[in-house]
Protein backbone atom coordinates (compact mmCIF):
# COMPACT_ATOMS: atom_id res chain seq x y z
CA UNK A 1 0.00 0.00 0.00
CA UNK A 2 1.33 3.51 -0.93
CA UNK A 3 2.27 5.75 1.51
CA UNK A 4 -0.59 8.56 -0.29
CA UNK A 5 -2.97 7.85 -3.20
CA UNK A 6 -4.06 10.44 -5.41
CA UNK A 7 -6.84 10.77 -6.98
CA UNK A 8 -5.10 11.19 -10.81
CA UNK A 9 -7.90 12.48 -12.61
CA UNK A 10 -7.55 14.35 -15.13
CA UNK A 11 -10.24 16.91 -14.05
CA UNK A 12 -11.76 19.79 -16.89
CA UNK A 13 -14.09 22.34 -15.02
CA UNK A 14 -15.73 25.38 -16.33
CA UNK A 15 -14.26 29.19 -14.90
CA UNK A 16 -15.92 29.37 -12.12
CA UNK A 17 -16.25 25.81 -10.96
CA UNK A 18 -15.30 24.31 -6.95
CA UNK A 19 -12.95 22.32 -7.73
CA UNK A 20 -12.03 19.36 -5.13
CA UNK A 21 -8.70 17.33 -4.92
CA UNK A 22 -8.39 14.60 -2.76
CA UNK A 23 -6.21 12.71 -1.18
CA UNK A 24 -5.90 9.53 1.41
CA UNK A 25 -2.74 8.33 3.25
CA UNK A 26 -2.40 5.46 5.36
CA UNK A 27 -0.05 6.21 8.14
CA UNK A 28 -1.36 8.40 11.25
CA UNK A 29 2.16 9.17 12.18
CA UNK A 30 1.80 11.92 9.66
CA UNK A 31 1.25 15.37 10.97
CA UNK A 32 2.39 17.97 8.21
CA UNK A 33 0.12 18.38 4.68
CA UNK A 34 1.25 20.45 1.45
CA UNK A 35 -0.81 21.00 -1.53
CA UNK A 36 1.52 22.26 -4.64
CA UNK A 37 0.68 23.55 -8.14
CA UNK A 38 2.87 22.15 -10.54
CA UNK A 39 2.17 24.52 -14.06
CA UNK A 40 4.28 22.78 -17.01
CA UNK A 41 7.84 22.87 -17.14
CA UNK A 42 7.89 24.53 -13.87
CA UNK A 43 9.21 23.17 -10.58
CA UNK A 44 6.16 22.14 -7.80
CA UNK A 45 5.22 25.28 -5.99
CA UNK A 46 3.96 25.36 -2.61
CA UNK A 47 0.15 26.63 -2.51
CA UNK A 48 -0.81 24.93 0.93
CA UNK A 49 0.34 23.62 3.86
CA UNK A 50 -1.49 22.61 7.13
CA UNK A 51 -0.79 20.43 10.03
CA UNK A 52 -2.96 18.41 12.21
CA UNK A 53 -6.77 18.49 11.58
CA UNK A 54 -8.61 21.08 10.33
CA UNK A 55 -8.80 23.87 7.46
CA UNK A 56 -6.82 26.56 6.35
CA UNK A 57 -7.74 29.19 4.08
CA UNK A 58 -5.91 31.19 1.66
CA UNK A 59 -7.63 33.05 -0.70
CA UNK A 60 -9.67 31.21 -3.06
CA UNK A 61 -8.04 28.09 -2.00
CA UNK A 62 -9.13 25.78 0.84
CA UNK A 63 -6.81 23.02 2.82
CA UNK A 64 -8.65 20.77 4.97
CA UNK A 65 -7.53 17.73 6.88
CA UNK A 66 -9.72 14.97 8.37
CA UNK A 67 -6.99 12.59 10.48
CA UNK A 68 -9.34 10.15 11.76
CA UNK A 69 -10.29 9.82 7.65
CA UNK A 70 -6.54 9.85 6.77
CA UNK A 71 -8.30 12.35 4.13
CA UNK A 72 -7.08 15.73 2.68
CA UNK A 73 -8.55 17.91 0.46
CA UNK A 74 -7.76 21.16 -1.38
CA UNK A 75 -11.08 23.07 -2.23
CA UNK A 76 -10.71 25.73 -4.94
CA UNK A 77 -13.37 27.95 -5.42
CA UNK A 78 -14.20 29.89 -8.49
CA UNK A 79 -11.68 28.50 -10.56
CA UNK A 80 -10.08 30.49 -12.88
CA UNK A 81 -8.16 29.06 -15.91
CA UNK A 82 -4.88 30.00 -14.58
CA UNK A 83 -5.56 27.61 -12.03
CA UNK A 84 -4.92 24.86 -14.89
CA UNK A 85 -1.85 23.05 -13.80
CA UNK A 86 -1.05 19.60 -12.22
CA UNK A 87 -1.73 19.69 -7.97
CA UNK A 88 -0.01 17.65 -6.08
CA UNK A 89 -0.17 16.59 -1.93
CA UNK A 90 2.65 15.61 -0.18
CA UNK A 91 2.50 14.37 3.51
CA UNK A 92 5.33 14.38 6.37
CA UNK A 93 5.94 13.67 9.60
CA UNK A 94 7.48 15.13 12.82
CA UNK A 95 10.63 14.98 11.97
CA UNK A 96 10.18 16.33 8.56
CA UNK A 97 13.21 14.08 7.07
CA UNK A 98 11.09 11.73 4.47
CA UNK A 99 8.70 13.16 2.12
CA UNK A 100 5.66 11.40 0.15
CA UNK A 101 4.02 12.64 -2.71
CA UNK A 102 1.14 11.77 -4.29
CA UNK A 103 0.82 11.23 -8.10
CA UNK A 104 -0.63 14.52 -9.00
CA UNK A 105 -4.12 15.40 -10.42
CA UNK A 106 -4.38 17.07 -13.25
CA UNK A 107 -6.87 20.47 -13.76
CA UNK A 108 -7.94 22.03 -16.94
CA UNK A 109 -10.42 25.28 -16.66
CA UNK A 110 -11.81 25.73 -19.32
CA UNK A 111 -13.09 29.73 -20.06
CA UNK B 1 9.37 30.57 3.09
CA UNK B 2 13.05 29.68 1.24
CA UNK B 3 13.88 30.69 -2.03
CA UNK B 4 15.72 28.53 -4.10
CA UNK B 5 17.73 28.52 -7.56
CA UNK B 6 19.03 25.82 -9.70
CA UNK B 7 21.62 26.35 -12.52
CA UNK B 8 21.54 25.32 -15.77
CA UNK B 9 17.90 25.73 -15.67
CA UNK B 10 18.26 23.47 -19.05
CA UNK B 11 20.95 21.67 -20.77
CA UNK B 12 21.57 19.30 -23.97
CA UNK B 13 24.02 17.04 -23.12
CA UNK B 14 25.92 14.07 -25.30
CA UNK B 15 25.78 10.30 -24.34
CA UNK B 16 28.43 9.44 -21.79
CA UNK B 17 29.08 13.50 -20.80
CA UNK B 18 28.58 13.92 -17.15
CA UNK B 19 26.71 17.28 -15.97
CA UNK B 20 26.61 19.04 -12.81
CA UNK B 21 23.28 21.02 -11.63
CA UNK B 22 23.77 23.28 -8.60
CA UNK B 23 21.32 24.45 -5.98
CA UNK B 24 20.95 27.70 -4.01
CA UNK B 25 18.86 28.20 -0.98
CA UNK B 26 18.69 31.92 -0.03
CA UNK B 27 18.79 30.30 4.09
CA UNK B 28 20.40 28.13 5.80
CA UNK B 29 18.33 24.53 5.99
CA UNK B 30 18.35 21.54 7.32
CA UNK B 31 17.53 19.25 4.69
CA UNK B 32 18.26 18.93 1.13
CA UNK B 33 16.87 16.56 -1.51
CA UNK B 34 17.44 15.87 -5.01
CA UNK B 35 14.05 14.85 -7.37
CA UNK B 36 13.49 13.54 -10.74
CA UNK B 37 10.28 13.92 -12.59
CA UNK B 38 9.75 12.66 -15.83
CA UNK B 39 7.03 13.86 -18.24
CA UNK B 40 3.90 13.60 -17.10
CA UNK B 41 4.98 11.43 -13.82
CA UNK B 42 4.82 12.34 -10.11
CA UNK B 43 8.43 13.18 -8.53
CA UNK B 44 11.22 10.59 -7.68
CA UNK B 45 13.49 11.08 -5.01
CA UNK B 46 16.79 10.28 -5.85
CA UNK B 47 18.77 10.99 -2.26
CA UNK B 48 19.32 12.96 1.05
CA UNK B 49 21.85 15.57 0.60
CA UNK B 50 23.49 15.61 3.67
CA UNK B 51 25.68 18.74 5.00
CA UNK B 52 28.99 17.30 6.03
CA UNK B 53 29.06 13.83 5.15
CA UNK B 54 27.56 11.72 1.86
CA UNK B 55 24.31 12.04 0.82
CA UNK B 56 21.65 9.33 1.64
CA UNK B 57 20.09 7.95 -1.90
CA UNK B 58 17.16 6.18 -2.63
CA UNK B 59 16.58 2.24 -4.04
CA UNK B 60 17.84 2.44 -7.56
CA UNK B 61 20.14 5.54 -7.18
CA UNK B 62 24.16 5.07 -6.66
CA UNK B 63 26.70 7.61 -5.74
CA UNK B 64 28.61 6.53 -8.67
CA UNK B 65 25.88 7.90 -11.17
CA UNK B 66 24.44 10.48 -8.90
CA UNK B 67 27.36 12.46 -6.98
CA UNK B 68 25.75 14.48 -4.59
CA UNK B 69 27.66 17.55 -2.61
CA UNK B 70 26.81 19.75 0.43
CA UNK B 71 29.36 22.13 1.22
CA UNK B 72 27.34 24.08 3.62
CA UNK B 73 23.38 24.79 4.58
CA UNK B 74 22.34 26.67 1.43
CA UNK B 75 24.08 25.03 -1.19
CA UNK B 76 24.21 21.59 -3.02
CA UNK B 77 25.06 19.85 -6.36
CA UNK B 78 24.02 16.85 -8.30
CA UNK B 79 26.18 15.12 -10.97
CA UNK B 80 24.29 13.27 -13.83
CA UNK B 81 27.69 11.24 -14.95
CA UNK B 82 27.80 9.00 -18.06
CA UNK B 83 24.88 10.57 -19.00
CA UNK B 84 22.40 8.18 -21.51
CA UNK B 85 19.20 9.25 -23.33
CA UNK B 86 17.33 7.55 -19.99
CA UNK B 87 18.49 10.10 -18.06
CA UNK B 88 16.75 12.72 -19.75
CA UNK B 89 14.24 14.35 -17.06
CA UNK B 90 13.59 17.12 -14.86
CA UNK B 91 15.89 17.71 -12.16
CA UNK B 92 14.62 19.08 -8.97
CA UNK B 93 16.27 20.47 -6.02
CA UNK B 94 13.98 21.04 -2.64
CA UNK B 95 14.77 22.32 1.03
CA UNK B 96 12.47 22.02 3.98
CA UNK B 97 12.22 24.80 6.09
CA UNK B 98 11.40 25.38 9.94
CA UNK B 99 7.78 23.97 10.02
CA UNK B 100 8.86 21.03 7.66
CA UNK B 101 7.56 22.71 5.03
CA UNK B 102 9.37 22.04 1.27
CA UNK B 103 10.12 24.34 -1.04
CA UNK B 104 11.61 23.47 -4.60
CA UNK B 105 13.40 24.91 -6.95
CA UNK B 106 12.79 25.67 -10.66
CA UNK B 107 14.91 22.62 -12.26
CA UNK B 108 16.98 21.61 -14.59
CA UNK B 109 15.38 20.24 -17.59
CA UNK B 110 17.88 17.67 -19.32
CA UNK B 111 17.94 15.92 -22.99
CA UNK B 112 20.68 13.63 -23.76
CA UNK B 113 21.08 12.77 -27.08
Amino acid sequence: QKEVEQDPGPLSVPEGAIVSLNCTYSNSAFQYFMWYRQYSRKGPELLMYTYSSGNKEDGRFTAQVDKSSKYISLFIRDSQPSDSATYLCAITTNTGNQFYFGTGTSLTVIP
Amino acid sequence: SAVISQKPSRDICQRGTSLTIQCQVDSQVTMMFWYRQQPGQSLTLIATANQGSEATYESGFVIDKFPISRPNLTFSTLTVSNMSPEDSSIYLCSAVGGGNEQFFGPGTRLTVL
